[in-house]
């Protein structure tokens, strides 16, 4: 697509219940990240995919927090059982080295949990 | 691993008035550097990049910055401020380890009094 997309725009769910936000990267765009921004925060990195290697899930803040990425393109990041610290904007982006590596942010997705 | 420090929170500077937010960065290479401008409630936008050669960049909406070796730096300027600018700033680094994986900044908010 013409840019990085994500869906939900907005969520808003129950303490205890499981999400799912979906990101849809820039087409041939080989790396995808998510981040995560809480408000009046900076990006927190979260987890972070190239190519088909294994992803580097280095800023996942629990084992309740999990992403995969399908094809190599689509990715769904999954938060089990939330919390309400998982309110958050959840930013998803993509780049490639025919991009200069620049990242390309999508609106994000936001989450609150009541 | 890359890391990137942003040691102003926030700034306020005057209308018309010059401008610099800091920058510093680790890495054990010469790093990818970025800066992205978060507008209120909107996405995030690339507004300069240094990846190689003139250590003095030019960017959009006025903006310049220049990479410092030997200070780890990446300051970014801007001569005059425009109420406009008010946004918070995130200033990234990128490094070539296993792919291309960018860590962002804690952000610095701008403020801008008439």
């Amino acid at each position: 697509g013409a840019g990085v997309s994500q869906s939900p725009s907005n969520k808003v769910t129950e303490k205890g219940k499981d999400v799912e936000l979906r990101c849809d990267p820039i087409s041939g765009h080989t790396a995808l990240y998510w981040y995560r921004q809480s408000l009046g925060q900076g990006l927190e990195f979260l987890i972070y995919f190239q190519g088909n290697s294994a992803p580097d899930k280095s800023g996942l803040p629990s084992d309740r927090f999990s992403a995969e990425r399908t094809g190599g393109s689509v990715s769904t990041l999954t938060i089990q059982r939330t919390q309400q610290e998982d309110s958050a904007v959840y930013l998803c982006a993509s780049s490639s080295s025919g991009s200069g590596n620049t990242i390309y942010f999508g609106e994000g997705s936001w989450l609150t949990v009541v | 691993a890359q890391s990137v420090t942003q040691p102003d929170i926030h700034i306020t500077v005057s209308e018309g008035a010059s401008l610099e937010l800091r920058c510093n960065y680790s890495y054990g290479a010469t790093p990818y550097l970025f800066w992205y401008v978060q507008s209120p409630g909107q996405g995030l936008q690339l507004l300069l990049k240094y990846f190689s050669g003139d250590t003095l960049v030019q960017g959009i909406k006025g903006f310049e910055a220049e990479f410092k070796r030997s200070q780890s730096s990446f300051n970014l300027r801007k001569p005059s401020v425009h109420w406009s600018d008010a946004a918070e700033y995130f200033c990234a680094v990128g490094a070539l380890a296993g792919g291309f994986k960018t860590i962002f900044g804690a952000g610095t908010r701008l403020f801008v009094k008439a």
